[in-house]
């Protein structure tokens, strides 16, 4: 069965260190998202990208860069992790309808 | 800022009555929109979409949209236990096939045994 999977599923790590998120899909949907989830925020969008090479930056973008070298991954970096990028973060993927796919959920923690 | 606006809850039910759960949204472009319900520390999960004025029904959950009161709502009949959950609300912007989704904070449904 086609899914998404996201890696690691729970992360810890400290202050100006980079990390990266990974996110795959089985779908071959040409869309993926990135998003992050905060208490009283809802789902805010990172990143996006709309296929293979193709990236854009969301509403909370700062801080977080993605690449898209294939159809499968669209993996999220943090370049200099800050505390207040601890948050639960989601991928999603669509096809040509707009209906997204979500994937189980990192778990990120900043010290 | 395009806006997707739900109240948080929560909402309480008692086992068997209807839930109702509602939405606005303020870009009138908006086409579709989506109902994802989401359990507690896991990701949201699909269980409607609508894109048309009017109802769509499917088993216990009925959509229904009004375009011109730019209002999304979501009826669960027969609410049970298992339903309780935060609701998110979702309307697409942009077009064709790279849409992107707003969504609305969420609304947590409680249902009461």
């Amino acid at each position: 069965d086609a899914e998404i999977t996201q890696s690691p599923r729970h992360k810890i790590t400290e202050t100006g260190r980079q990390v990266t998120l990974a996110c795959h899909q089985t779908w071959n949907h040409n869309n993926m998202f990135w998003y992050r989830q905060d208490l009283g925020h809802g789902l805010r969008l990172i990143h996006y990208s709309y296929g293979v090479q193709d990236t854009n930056k969301g509403e909370v973008s700062d801080g977080y860069s993605v690449s898209r070298s294939n159809t499968e991954d669209l993996p999220l970096t943090l370049e200099s992790a800050a505390s207040s990028q601890t948050s639960v973060y989601f991928c999603a993927s669509s096809s040509a309808t707009d209906t997204q796919y979500f994937g189980p959920g990192t778990r990120l923690t900043v010290l | 800022q395009k806006e997707v606006e739900q109240n948080s809850g929560p909402l309480s039910v008692p086992e068997g009555a209807i839930a109702s759960l509602n939405c606005t949204y303020s870009d009138r472009g908006s086409q579709s929109f989506f109902w994802y319900r989401q359990y507690s520390g896991k990701s949201p999960e699909l269980i409607m979409f609508i894109y048309s004025n009017g109802d769509k029904e499917d088993g216990r959950f009925t959509a229904q949209l009004n375009k011109a009161s730019q209002y999304v709502s979501l009826l669960i009949r027969d609410s049970q236990p298992s339903d309780s959950a935060t609701y998110l609300c979702a309307a697409s912007i942009g077009g064709g096939a790279t849409n992107k989704l707003i969504f609305g904070t969420g609304t947590l449904l409680a249902v009461q045994p």
